[in-house]
């Protein structure tokens, strides 16, 4: 059974990078696409960005200029860094895997955890 | 972006009623439609993908339908079990964007 753990701060301070890693367990990374995405009560669910296991991205334009997702295929692990942090950025952060073949059919999530932006 | 709007966005229900919930895309999809649960302090559950394709181990009271700009979720007999948020989302082009959600209370 594939499971995914979102890992990293639960508080960063103002304009500084949220940095979280998302181990895959019971499956191996290659193959697929991984995302990030957040949920936050005013905004719903919204996509960060993937990066399929090649290391190729796609990243929300909202979201462009401050997001890097990377990948690490010998530790099965994925990673998200997101600059510049503002209280707009608090949100509980997903990893999950999209379908073989698809980037965007969510299978598997992480449980998520809560990022809070706050000096 | 394409705009993915959800109704209703509340839905009041009763064990064994039959529940029908309506997604609409602001542009053609396709059949690039999914539908997500997600229970309180839980990650979503994907049930159905490309509209009408349900997700292995999802029971089989749910089923989807639609293409292009309008979709429905159906569960056709309220389990306990059910109620919960539901969450529509375009997986067509990027970024894949998810509706406001439905909230299925008894």
């Amino acid at each position: 059974q594939v499971q995914l753990q979102e890992s990293g701060p639960g508080l960063v301070k103002p304009s500084e990078t949220l940095s979280l890693t998302c181990t895959v367990s019971g499956g191996a990374i290659s193959n697929y696409y991984w995302s990030w995405i957040r949920q936050t009560p005013g905004k719903g669910l919204e996509w960060i960005g993937y990066i399929y296991y090649s290391g190729n991205t796609n990243y929300n334009p909202s979201l462009k200029s401050r997001v890097t997702v990377s990948v690490d295929t010998s530790k099965n692990q994925f990673f998200l860094e997101l600059s510049s942090v503002t209280a707009a950025d608090t949100a509980v952060y997903y990893c999950a895997r999209g379908r073989h073949g698809y980037s965007g059919q969510f299978d598997y999530w992480g449980q998520g955890t809560l990022v809070t932006v706050s000096s | 972006d394409i705009q993915m709007t959800q109704s209703p966005s509340s839905l009041s229900a009763s064990v064994g009623d039959r529940a029908t919930i309506t997604c609409r895309a602001s542009q053609s999809i396709s059949i690039y439609l999914n539908w997500y649960q997600q229970k309180p302090g839980r990650a979503p559950k994907l049930l159905i993908y490309a509209a009408s394709s349900l997700q292995s181990g999802v029971p089989s009271r749910y089923s989807g339908s639609g293409s292009g700009t309008d979709f429905t979720l159906t569960i056709s007999s309220l389990q306990p079990e059910d109620f919960a948020t539901y969450y529509c989302q375009q997986s067509y082009s990027t970024p894949h964007t998810f509706g406001q959600g439905t909230n299925l209370e008894i």
